[in-house]
C-alpha cells in the first residue's frame, strides 16, 4: 500500500505556481520521497527526490517540512502541459530493491 | 523520448493467443521492470530483473513469463491471458536497484478479447 496521502484534483491557471501537497506522517528516517507524474497516455517521469532539505531542479522544487511529515512539490511557472497525474512516492534507499510503491496521485489541471 | 524503448505501443490478442512484448534501453542500466496499470488502477510493479537476474516477482499469475536476455533487453510473454489483464504495461529501467529514479518507457497497451 502507498505510504502517502494526496488530493485526488487541483486546479491551477497557467503561468502561476502549482503547490502540490503530499502527507507522508509515517515516514521513516531512510525513506525517501520522490516525486513523479503521468501525462494521460504516457509512462510515468520522474520530477525530484529528496530526504530533509529542501531540492530544486530544472523542472521544480521539493519543501519538505521539518519533522518530515509532509511535503510540497511546486511548479513555478504552470504550462498546459504541465496536466497530468502527479505522484508522491516514499522509498526507502538502502541499497535493497525497495519498491517504488505507486499510489492514486493528484490529477493537475492547468487551465488557460 | 527516455531512452526506453517499448514495442508495440497497441496490441490487441484472443485469448488462446501468445504474443509478447518488448522493452530495449539504451541507458546503460542494469535494472529492469516490469509495470502493469489497469483502467482506473495505481501502477502495479510485477518483475524486477537486476544484472538479468529476476529479483521480484510480485504474484503475477504464470500466464505472465518474463524473460530478461541481456541488461539492455526485456520481453514479457503472454499467453492463454484474460480479459481483465487488459491493460497498460510499462517497463522501466534504472542504474541500478539502489535508486528510486526510473526511466518509463511509453506503455503496450493490451486489448485481450
Amino acid at each position: 500500500d502507498a505510504k502517502t496521502t494526496q488530493p485526488p484534483s487541483m486546479d491551477c491557471a497557467e503561468g502561476r505556481a502549482a503547490n502540490l501537497p503530499c502527507n507522508h506522517s509515517t515516514i521513516s528516517g531512510n525513506e525517501y520521497v520522490y516525486w513523479y507524474r503521468q501525462i494521460h497516455s504516457q509512462g510515468p517521469q520522474y520530477i525530484i527526490h529528496g530526504l530533509k532539505n529542501n531540492e530544486t531542479n530544472e523542472m521544480a522544487s521539493l519543501i519538505i517540512t521539518e519533522d518530515r511529515k509532509s511535503s510540497t512539490l511546486i511548479l513555478p511557472h504552470a504550462t498546459l502541459r504541465d496536466t497530468a497525474v502527479y505522484y508522491c512516492i516514499v522509498r526507502g534507499d538502502q541499497g535493497g530493491s525497495e519498491k517504488l510503491v505507486f499510489g492514486k496521485g493528484t490529477k493537475l489541471t492547468v487551465n488557460p | 523520448e527516455t531512452g526506453v524503448t517499448q514495442t508495440p505501443r497497441h496490441l490487441v490478442m484472443g485469448m488462446t493467443n501468445k504474443k509478447s512484448l518488448k522493452c530495449e534501453q539504451h541507458l546503460g542500466h542494469n535494472a529492469m521492470y516490469w509495470y502493469k496499470q489497469s483502467a482506473k488502477k495505481p501502477l502495479e510493479l510485477m518483475f524486477v530483473y537486476n544484472f538479468k537476474e529476476q529479483t521480484e516477482n510480485n504474484s503475477v499469475p504464470s500466464r505472465f513469463s518474463p524473460e530478461c536476455p541481456n541488461s539492455s533487453h526485456l520481453f514479457l510473454h503472454l499467453h492463454t491471458l484474460q480479459p481483465e489483464d487488459s491493460a497498460l504495461y510499462l517497463c522501466a529501467s534504472s542504474l541500478g536497484l539502489a535508486t528510486g529514479e526510473l526511466f518509463f518507457g511509453e506503455g503496450s497497451r493490451l486489448t485481450v478479447l
